[in-house]
């Protein structure tokens, strides 16, 4: 069974624009975790917050976290066509075990 | 320095066979877990190795099996192969229990 669940399942913007992806899940967590995937290959590690932080920043990304709210979001901006991929948020468990969601599927437009 | 890598990229089995699927860690790790990705969802945590040892185990039947070899690489071993073992297979790499994994390409297995 899956942890989390994101929203939208699909997402269609033009270049430029930002792109908000959002996730939820049902228990506690030690961290979570944003991946991308393109065409059905390997992940891609994005960038990790902790339970005890609230926003984190990594170049066009921008991921918060509300353990209160058991949410994530992620948000890209000044989106690129080479941003067309599937995001998957992962929760993070004891011993490094990770939980993904159903993804999101990002479609870019130049 | 090499990633995470997996063998076979692609494989095609029969219901009732046995398949064996390999995994290198990237370079100075040494716990190797797997994961089972079906066809539009996420990955499904299958089981994770460590000083040669399975450390923790998802919802997976004891047709999955694996093994670590003193090298740190890994084999995933499903037996009796169904239609919905029809997957792509990933292996993830770190070093102990740090946080992040570095994912391999995947094995992507079809079972007729």
């Amino acid at each position: 069974s899956q942890q989390g669940e994101e929203d939208p399942q699909a997402l269609s913007i033009q270049e430029g624009e930002n792109a908000t992806m959002n996730c939820s899940y049902k228990t506690s967590i030690n961290n979570l975790q944003w991946y991308r995937q393109n065409s059905g290959r390997g992940l891609v590690h994005l960038i990790l917050i902790r339970s005890n932080e609230r926003e984190k920043h990594s170049g066009r990304l921008r991921v918060t976290l509300d353990t209160s709210k058991k949410s994530s979001s992620l948000l890209i901006t000044a989106s690129r066509a080479a941003d067309t991929a599937s995001y998957f948020c992962a929760t993070g468990h004891a011993g490094n075990m990770l939980t993904f969601g159903g993804g999101t599927r990002l479609m870019v437009k130049p | 320095d090499a990633g995470v890598t997996q063998s076979p990229t692609h494989l095609i089995k029969t219901r009732g066979q046995q398949v064996t699927l390999r995994c290198s860690p990237k370079s100075g790790h040494d716990t190797v877990s797997w994961y089972q990705q079906a066809l539009g969802q996420g990955p499904q945590f299958i089981f994770q190795y460590y000083e040669e040892e399975e450390r923790q185990r998802g919802n997976f039947p004891d047709r999955f099996s694996g093994h670590q070899f003193p090298n740190y690489s890994s084999e995933l071993n499903v037996n009796a192969l169904l239609l919905g073992d029809s997957a792509l297979y990933l292996c993830a790499s770190s070093l102990g229990q740090t946080e992040t994994q570095y994912f391999g390409p995947g094995t992507r297995l079809l079972v007729l």
